[in-house]
């Protein structure tokens, strides 16, 4: 399976401003996800990236306050706009593999905002 | 949308027993289901899965079984040892390029 290299690993951020969060794979997928985890709590996604489309996002996460890019095959970024306390929280990037299954995560950025 | 539930949320075992984690989900589209363990702090690591066409898949002293008439797989571990002790999560997925759909997660101890 893929092998996700995420970055920043942390990060703490004044309110209102953005942070971008990078993933890079280890060999070309076809798609690229972002999740948000909650301390003690599951993986929600936010949004599917699709390579040469706008990314796909799901209800509740709109794309002006978490564009996506998904420049190639193996790259994607996520950022966090205008954030607020509400949006501190684990982002973690996920890929399917090149056979399509067995889906791996990167390593997670924790934010905390202030 | 699919919807996966996952229980318990919480699971207390002595070491050396078995444990057991129950999905159930709800589009009979789904065909994969992989298992994923989060320990603290770290990303999730796939463990197991299982394709739609096969009703139990093992992996030393991890198993997986799957009931599609009755839309239901679970997780079996099996002489639990102390570094099974993390957050396992059961997913569902329709096809390939479509995302992961996760159930709220089980926390696993296992008491020495």
């Amino acid at each position: 399976s893929a092998v996700i290299s995420q970055k920043p690993s942390r990060d703490i951020c004044q309110r209102g401003t953005s942070l971008t969060i990078q993933c890079q794979v280890d060999s070309q997928v076809t798609m690229m996800f972002w999740y948000r985890q909650q301390p003690g709590q599951s993986l929600t996604l936010i949004a599917t990236a699709n390579q040469g489309s706008e990314a796909t996002y799901e209800s509740g996460f709109v794309i002006d306050k978490f564009p996506i890019s998904r420049p190639n095959l193996t790259f994607s970024t996520l950022t966090v706009s205008n954030m607020s306390p509400e949006d501190s929280s684990i982002y973690l990037c996920g890929a399917d593999s090149p056979r399509g299954y067995g889906y791996t995560f990167g390593s997670g950025t924790r934010l905390t905002v202030v | 949308g699919e919807n996966v539930e996952q229980h318990p949320s919480t699971l207390s075992v002595q070491e050396g027993d078995s444990a057991v984690i129950k999905c159930t989900y709800s589009d009979s589209a789904s065909n994969y289901f992989p298992w994923y363990k989060q320990e603290l702090g770290k990303r999730p690591q796939l463990i197991i899965d299982i394709r739609s066409n096969v009703g139990e898949k093992k992996d030393q002293r991890i198993a997986v079984t799957l009931n599609k008439t009755a839309k239901h797989f679970s997780l079996h571990i099996t002489e639990t040892q102390p570094e099974d002790s993390a957050v396992y999560f059961c997913a569902s997925l329709k096809s390939g390029n479509t995302p992961l759909v996760f159930g709220k997660g089980t926390r696993l101890s296992v008491i020495a």
